[in-house]
């Protein structure tokens, strides 16, 4: 598996709260990700990152933003944290080619109150 | 529109029982297939893939699953199932993005193992 962190691993916070989840890759992987996993969709895309500083939205991308300033770290931000924003969220990676799998982080559970 | 169906929600199957977990997509093309896993509190780990090829894949864990071109589907089987594969189980499949940002999963399926 990939070597991917990711911090903190579970956090509650209070409506209208910035959040900041970060996720740490030692694989040199291109590519990064973020999905949110909420139960009965599966995984949907938040945002993912193509190399440093290059980022683009994903299926679910409103109320979200997201940094890569250098190739092994990807920050994912909500900027007002909402209710709906509760869920589990994962960090992938995958390196360069078609072929490439994405390997997944352990996840982060964010409770927004 | 793109996507994958996974039909159960829920399976209970009897330890040492064989397993069959459904999966269908609709795109426009052979996509690349994947069956990831995930035990509760953890990530998604990958048990196989299927890219091109022997459309029988066989996977970690002693998993196995085939692509059917015909019928859309990829589903995934074991022949004797073991308490410890109690998990939740994701088919996803990619299209031929090169930034491989078009990762689409299903919602699921729990697995549930009885003694």
């Amino acid at each position: 598996d990939a070597g991917i962190t990711q911090s903190p691993r579970h956090k509650v916070t209070e409506t209208g709260t910035p959040v900041t989840l970060r996720c740490h890759q030692t694989e040199n992987h291109r590519y990064m990700y973020w999905y949110r996993q909420d139960p009965g969709h599966g995984l949907r895309l938040i945002h993912y990152s193509y190399g440093v500083k290059d980022t683009d939205k994903g299926e679910v991308s409103d109320g979200y933003s997201v940094s890569r300033s250098k190739t092994e770290d990807f920050l994912l931000t909500l900027e007002s944290a909402t209710s709906s924003q509760t869920s589990v969220y994962f960090c992938a990676t995958a390196g360069q080619g078609y072929q490439e799998t994405q390997y997944f982080g352990p996840g982060t559970r964010l409770l927004v109150l | 529109a793109q996507s994958v169906t996974q039909p159960d929600i829920h399976i209970t199957v009897s330890e040492g029982a064989s397993l069959e977990l459904r999966c269908n997509y609709s795109y426009g093309a052979t996509p690349y297939l994947f069956w990831y896993v995930q035990s509760p509190g953890q990530g998604l780990q990958l048990l196989l893939k299927y890219f091109s090829g022997d459309t029988l894949v066989q996977g970690i864990k002693g998993f196995e699953a085939e692509f059917k071109r015909s019928q859309s589907s990829f589903n995934l089987r074991k022949p004797s199932v073991h308490w410890s594969d109690a998990a939740e189980y994701f088919c996803a499949f990619r299209g031929l993005s090169y930034n491989n940002n078009d990762m689409r999963f299903g919602a699921g399926t729990r697995l549930t193992v009885k003694p």
